[in-house]
């Protein structure tokens, strides 16, 4: 089955910095990439997602790049604010499994003022 | 349009005992899922279920049992359990088209075995 890596575990950056988080997946035929934010107590929310026919998104001040070839996808934000503090989940997905999601272990975000 | 409900919230088990965690949508989606989250670990599918009456294992299935009798809810029982099953537990849904993939989540269960 599908195995999805996240690193890393830990970021702390500089407001105005930018912040990459990566990930790799095992399973060539996973087709959709999300990444999820989750506050303290929240439940997770969906920023933005990638499918395997495109290599790059953008919305902002998030991006998301996607390379099929080396099996690794990453979020890049730019310009981090305090509210970007968070914890990442990229995640990886195969339309004909059931749509069901593998997450990766999460990134803990904190973005100091 | 409450989106995905989780009941109840918060609960404290004591070993062997048993409970069901009800996960309720009314966004009339066909696929619901059934998390654990625990730290450093992500979030672990547990099963999962593409339509009223079928139900699928996922990453760590064992200890848990699940059913999807109507299309609305999805309902994670634990027969006896274990301090291992701590945890809070996350029931999503999706509309499960491949133009639409993705979740809502619900808000979660805080779950002690002790």
């Amino acid at each position: 089955g599908e195995n999805v890596e996240q690193h890393p575990s830990t970021l702390s950056v500089q407001e105005g910095d930018s912040a990459v988080i990566k990930c790799t997946y095992s399973d060539s035929a996973s087709n959709y990439f999300p990444w999820y934010k989750q506050e303290l107590g929240k439940r997770p929310q969906l920023i933005i997602d990638i499918r395997s026919n495109v290599g790059e998104k953008k919305d902002q001040r998030i991006a998301v790049t996607l390379n099929k070839t080396a099996k690794h996808f990453s979020l890049h934000i730019t310009e981090t604010q305090p509210e970007d503090s968070a914890v990442y989940f990229c995640a990886a997905s195969e339309y004909n499994q059931g749509g069901k999601l593998i997450f990766g272990q999460g990134t803990e975000l904190s973005v100091k003022p | 349009n409450a989106g995905v409900t989780q009941t109840p919230k918060f609960r404290v088990l004591k070993t062997g005992q048993s409970m069901t965690l009800l996960c309720a949508q009314d966004m009339n989606h066909e696929y619901m899922y059934w998390y654990r989250q625990d730290p450093g670990m992500g979030l672990r599918l547990i099963h999962y279920s593409v339509g009223e009456g079928t139900t699928a294992k996922g990453e760590v299935p064992d200890g848990y049992n699940v059913s999807r009798l109507k299309k609305q809810n999805f309902l994670l029982g634990l027969e006896s359990a274990a301090p291992s099953q701590t945890s809070v537990y996350f029931c999503a849904s999706s509309y499960g088209d491949r133009n639409t993939y993705g979740y809502t989540f619900g808000s979660g269960t805080r779950l002690t075995v002790v």
